[in-house]
């Protein structure tokens, strides 16, 4: 069964670090691009980052760029998003998805997501 | 940054309603357009993909259409499990990959 399934949400004051991880099954991990999308209490979805199957390149929404470090593990079947320097904007849900192909960025499957929530 | 502008915000309709959604696009971006479905607490769905080719397992009541900067989504005979929020994207300049603002289908 494919299947995402995100880990590593919670509470975290202004200024603080959080480590969100994503662990793939039911599909060749290896051969996808991977994004994380945000989606912020009543609001829409926000694309955050992506990164190439070989992790040969990775891109950022301005909104978190410089503070947020995208990765992966093929061999652990893993996706990671490193967040630094928090900020109470940041505060959504936060899904990793498959994009269908290199070149066709649509997301064809999600993780349930995790909750951060940045406040002191 | 590519912007996409969903109309209506919300709608209201009835079951066995025709309902259609448009998505524009501040510039051209061929046919690479999504449509998604989100269900309160729920990660988005894949219902279209390229404008107008259905995700694999989806009614095919759900149409899509478009290219360029114009697009619209069609549900032909609206269903009581299709109440839901729809997204479009675009992924054809990027990054960044963006979203519409979302239009909430809710019962009249």
């Amino acid at each position: 069964q494919v299947q995402l399934v995100e880990s590593g949400g919670g509470l975290v004051k202004p200024g603080g670090s959080l480590r969100l991880s994503c662990a793939a099954s039911g599909f060749t991990f290896s051969d996808y691009y991977m994004s994380w999308i945000r989606q912020a209490p009543g609001k829409g979805l926000e694309w955050v980052s992506y990164i190439s199957s070989s992790s040969s390149y990775t891109n950022y929404a301005d909104s978190v760029k410089g503070r947020f470090t995208i990765s992966r593990d093929n061999a652990k079947n893993s996706l990671y998003l490193q967040m630094n320097s928090l900020r109470a904007e940041d505060t959504a849900v936060y899904y990793c998805a498959r994009g269908q192909y290199y070149d066709r960025q649509a997301f064809d499957i999600w993780g349930q997501g995790t909750m951060v929530t940045v406040s002191s | 940054a590519i912007q996409l502008t969903q109309s209506p915000s919300s709608l209201s309709a009835s079951v066995g309603d025709r309902v259609t959604i448009t998505c524009r696009a501040s510039q051209g971006i061929s046919s690479a357009l999504a449509w998604y479905q989100q269900k309160p607490g729920k990660a988005p769905k894949l219902l279209i993909y390229d404008a107008s080719s259905l995700e694999s397992g989806v009614p095919s009541r759900f149409s899509g259409s478009g290219s360029g900067t114009d697009f619209t989504l069609t549900i032909s005979s609206l269903q009581p499990e299709d109440f839901a929020t729809y997204y479009c994207q675009q992924f054809n300049n990027y990054p960044p990959l963006t979203f519409g603002g979302g239009t909430k289908v809710e019962i009249k």
